[in-house]
């Protein structure tokens, strides 16, 4: 069964770094997602993608956030200059469409832990 | 904006059943979702109601009322790797999913 994939699984960085995070959606998928879950929090939505443009974003996701699709398959978060308060798990998800009822089922990958020291 | 309640933590017992419930205020929503977590892992997806009524998928079955506001999961024949965190969460139907703080539930034998 396809699976949303991510990369690194655990990424250590210093305060004021730039990361990285990527992940492969599902390949029939059109909508992407990144949503964050600090540890013992609940799970918060940071942006949606669609037709490589940005379609929704939280109040988080605020200048130091940016999302591409690089090519036909990766899709990326950068933390331009991480905090420690952006130590968290972040989840990629990808959904078939918005058709609705099982289209708009989001698909989570199994996540990326940064910690910001 | 969106409220979403469900119980912090529940135990059960292997064999029985299960409710949890999740109660929520929104202005307007496409549908409600519950998920699956066990800790340290991603959500993986349980089930979707976007009409009122009962959706039935094995031993997972989960309803849904939106003129009451409120959604269930109901697990029936727990088992041991039920034991994980369930979460509500409300597709808002712009491109976003809102999501409760979860209910740890916990299976003893």
């Amino acid at each position: 069964e396809p699976e949303v994939t991510q990369t690194p699984s655990h990424q250590v960085t210093q305060m004021g770094q730039e990361v990285i995070l990527r992940c492969v959606p599902i390949s029939n998928h059109l909508y992407f997602y990144w949503y964050r879950q600090i540890l013992g929090q609940k799970v918060e939505f940071l942006v949606s993608f669609y037709n490589n443009e940005i379609s929704e974003k939280s109040e988080i996701f605020d200048d130091q956030f940016s999302v591409e699709r690089p090519d036909g398959s990766n899709f990326t978060l950068k933390i331009r200059s991480t905090k420690l308060e952006d130590s968290a798990m972040y989840f990629c998800a990808s959904s078939p469409g918005l058709a609705g009822g099982k289209e708009e089922t989001q698909y989570f990958g199994p996540g990326t832990r940064l910690l910001v020291l | 904006g969106q409220n979403i309640d469900q119980p912090t933590e529940m135990t059960a017992t292997e064999g029985a059943i299960v409710q949890i419930n999740c109660t929520y205020q929104t202005s307007g929503f496409n549908g409600l979702f519950w998920y699956q977590q066990h800790a340290g892992e991603a959500p993986t997806f349980l089930s979707y109601n976007v009409l009122d009524g009962l959706e039935e998928k094995g031993r997972f079955s989960s309803f849904l009322s939106r003129s009451k506001g409120y959604s269930y999961l109901l697990l029936k024949e727990l088992q041991m790797k039920d034991s994980a965190s369930y979460l509500c969460a409300l597709n808002t139907g712009f491109q976003k999913l809102v999501f409760g703080t979860g209910t740890r539930l916990l299976v003893s034998p």
